[in-house]
């Protein structure tokens, strides 16, 4: 069955400083991958997606993901983490034939001055 | 940006009472779809639906259960009777493709008392 593990429960970076969050999958086929982030008291917002082609994709805010299939790793990065980073986010894959997304348990960020 | 709309934005009910969460999906899109998030898990699919009929549900979907669309623009959750543990927050989210990119909704917050 299709699956995602975000092993790091919660991470504080400073400001400013680079981050990586990771995310690893269980899928047979190619996967589709999708990070979310949940700012609080907010829904979940897409910051990016990987369908096929470039491994590397790029996202909005600054953030990018780069899709390893030999490690079935989807890890998001960004190379200066701004105080309005904080928040929950969110790897997910594609799972049924209906394209219902499978989540992981989610990573909280915390952003210290 | 054309967004998915929820409401409302928390539901108060007493355990046994039914609930009717409502979502506007995004006005082009075929697939739509619920998940819910107890406070602290992760997010978790219940359903999706496409071409006026589910298409996809998982096993927390149970006959308590029921989705429509009633009026070929609002898409309602509905639970006939609540228990305490649906407190959750419940997104509902809509698709152009099955497997393509989901667009949420901000939740509806139920607190089943």
């Amino acid at each position: 069955a299709q699956s995602v593990t975000q092993p790091d429960i919660h991470i504080t970076v400073s400001e400013g400083a680079s981050l990586e969050l990771r995310c690893n999958y269980s899928y047979g086929a190619t996967p589709y991958l999708f990070w979310y982030v949940q700012s609080p008291g907010q829904g979940l917002q897409l910051l990016l997606k990987y369908f096929s082609g470039d491994t590397l994709v790029q996202g909005i805010k600054g953030f990018e993901a780069e899709f390893k299939r030999s490690q079935s790793s989807f890890n998001l990065r960004k190379p200066s983490v701004h105080w309005s980073d904080a928040a929950e986010y969110f790897c997910a894959v594609v799972g049924g034939s209906q394209g219902n997304l499978i989540f992981g348990k989610g990573t909280k960020l915390s952003v210290k001055p | 940006e054309p967004e998915v709309t929820q409401t409302p934005s928390h539901q108060v009910t007493q355990m046994g009472q039914e609930v009717i969460l409502r979502c506007v999906p995004i006005s082009n899109h075929l697939y739509f779809y619920w998940y819910r998030q107890i406070l602290g898990q992760k997010v978790e699919f219940l359903v999706s639906f496409y071409n006026n009929e589910i298409s996809e549900k998982s096993e927390i979907f149970d006959d308590q259960f029921s989705v429509e669309r009633p009026d070929g623009s609002n898409f309602t959750l509905k639970i006939r009777s609540t228990k305490l543990e649906d407190s959750a927050m419940y997104f509902c989210a809509s698709s152009e493709m099955d497997g393509n990119i989901q667009y949420f909704g901000a939740g509806t917050r139920l607190s089943v008392l």
